[in-house]
């Protein structure tokens, strides 16, 4: 089974500012199989992106996925009020089990 | 819009069988490349894949629970079904029902239901 560690564990920022959030692989993800979700307080998790660096529907450009192998990054680039959220990231790529990292909290400063 | 929906009893006893269906609506269960799955959150903790099916019946369980789970699929009522057995207070969480999208193996969830929390008690 795949082990997925999420870096850090919050981030504390303001509106408007970068966030990088990281998300690192205990063996080679294959193929990028790494999708990307946003949680917020009593919601579902959304799909934010897939394939490492495919936005979903609807995701707005300010949010870039990356990497490869084992280390992967979700960036923000300009952080709006609406962003601030869980964010976890989960790795397909290899038959089941599918396993997502422990998330990380991007909070208000 | 696809969209999902989760029922079922929201107290189980402990070492009973917890029951949910999921209800898939504007679109079908019957589809090409989409397995359906379900996920679960302990309050206030992290996301964790129970198991998935595809429309044949074909399953994939985590397997760590494995022993205790049984997924079904029920085509002409479009809905999806979770049976985990002999349940303790760990069981505890929010279930959430999502479609699989992929291919070979290889699935995300690309759209979930609103959850539904499930307590293990006496």
């Amino acid at each position: 089974e795949i082990v997925l560690t999420q870096s850090p564990g919050t981030l504390s920022l303001s509106p408007g500012e970068r966030a990088t959030l990281s998300c690192r692989a205990s063996q080679s993800v294959s193929s990028n199989y790494l999708a990307w979700y946003q949680q917020k307080p009593g919601q579902a998790p959304r799909l934010l992106m897939y394939g490492a660096s495919s936005r979903a529907t609807g995701i707005p450009d300010r949010f870039t996925g990356d990497g490869s192998g084992t280390d992967f990054t979700l960036t923000i680039s300009r952080l709006q009020p609406e962003d601030f959220a869980v964010y976890y990231c989960q790795q397909y790529g290899t038959s089941p089990p599918w396993t997502f990292g422990q998330g990380t909290k991007v909070a208000v400063k | 819009q696809l969209h999902l929906q989760e029922s079922g009893p929201g107290l189980v006893k402990p070492s009973e069988t917890l029951s949910l269906t999921c209800t898939v609506s504007n679109g079908s269960i019957n589809s090409n490349n989409y397995y359906w799955g379900w996920v679960r959150q302990p309050p206030g903790k992290g996301l964790e894949w129970i198991g998935s099916i595809y429309y044949s019946g074909n399953t994939y369980y985590k397997p760590s629970l494995k022993s205790r789970v049984t997924i079904s699929v029920d085509t002409s009522k479009n809905q999806f079904s979770l049976k985990l057995r002999s349940v303790t207070a760990a069981d505890t969480a929010v279930y959430y029902c999502a479609r699989n999208k992929g291919s070979g193996g290889r699935y995300y969830f690309d759209y979930w239901g609103q959850g539904t929390l499930v307590t293990v008690s006496s």
